[in-house]
């Protein structure tokens, strides 16, 4: 059963720590994004990465923010310092190019306190 | 700007009734639209994609039209069920890979017995 995995599902975190979550895309997908989504914003894109490669992530704080795609396995996304502003659920999602459409994770709940 | 817009924010229906949801965007140029279910607390599902060519698509008991001209799209939903209650969310993306894409508010929609 292909899916997106990823972890931890929860995550409750004090203001100023350091957060990282993980997304392990499904096997053969070459695209993966990050997004955030809160019930005032909606689904925000933060990042998007081809073959590894980032190719936008304008949508990210870049202060604070970090993505990276180790390997074609694993797709990280890290705040630091985290503030409780970033309290949202992040989802990641992969894909194929054209036509495509974006395979999405359970995602991560955020609670920055 | 790039804008996509989802009416109407919330609907209520009864098991078994037919509904239409609409999704009005400005976004240019265009590669494609989805549209999206999701759960509370889970990560949305695609439930169909159209590229610029395509003006009806169904999956199952979900039927997606497109009208380029008019940028309109819309979600009918026959004979539907408890399990049909969810927000559904519409995204169009002015490249072929998902990237670059805009979101809508989605229409959160309940259906009760």
């Amino acid at each position: 059963d292909a899916r997106v995995t990823q972890t931890p599902r929860h995550k409750v975190t004090e203001m100023g720590q350091e957060v990282t979550m993980r997304c392990q895309p499904i096997l053969g997908h070459n695209t993966v994004f990050w997004y955030r989504q809160t019930m005032m914003q909606g689904l925000e894109l933060l990042a998007y990465f081809r073959n590894r490669a980032p190719l936008d992530d304008s949508g990210m704080p870049k202060d604070r923010f970090s993505a990276e795609m180790p390997d074609a396995t694993l797709a990280t996304l890290k705040i630091q310092p985290s503030e409780p502003r970033d309290s949202a659920v992040y989802f990641c999602a992969s894909g194929l190019e054209t036509p495509s459409e974006a395979f999405f994770g359970q995602g991560t709940r955020l609670t920055v306190v | 700007k790039n804008q996509v817009e989802q009416s109407p924010q919330s609907l209520i229906i009864l098991e078994g009734k037919n509904c239409t949801l609409q999704c009005n965007y400005t976004v240019s140029p265009f590669s494609n639209l989805r549209w999206y279910k999701q759960d509370t607390g889970r990560g949305p599902v695609s439930l169909t994609i159209m590229t610029f060519s395509e003006n009806t698509k169904s999956n199952g008991r979900y039927t997606a039209t497109l009208d380029a001209d008019t940028k309109q799209s819309s979600l009918h939903i026959t004979a539907s069920q408890l399990s049909d209650s969810a927000s559904y969310i519409c995204v169009v993306s002015a490249t072929a890979n998902a990237g670059k894409s805009t979101f809508g508010d989605g229409t959160t929609l309940t259906v009760k017995p």
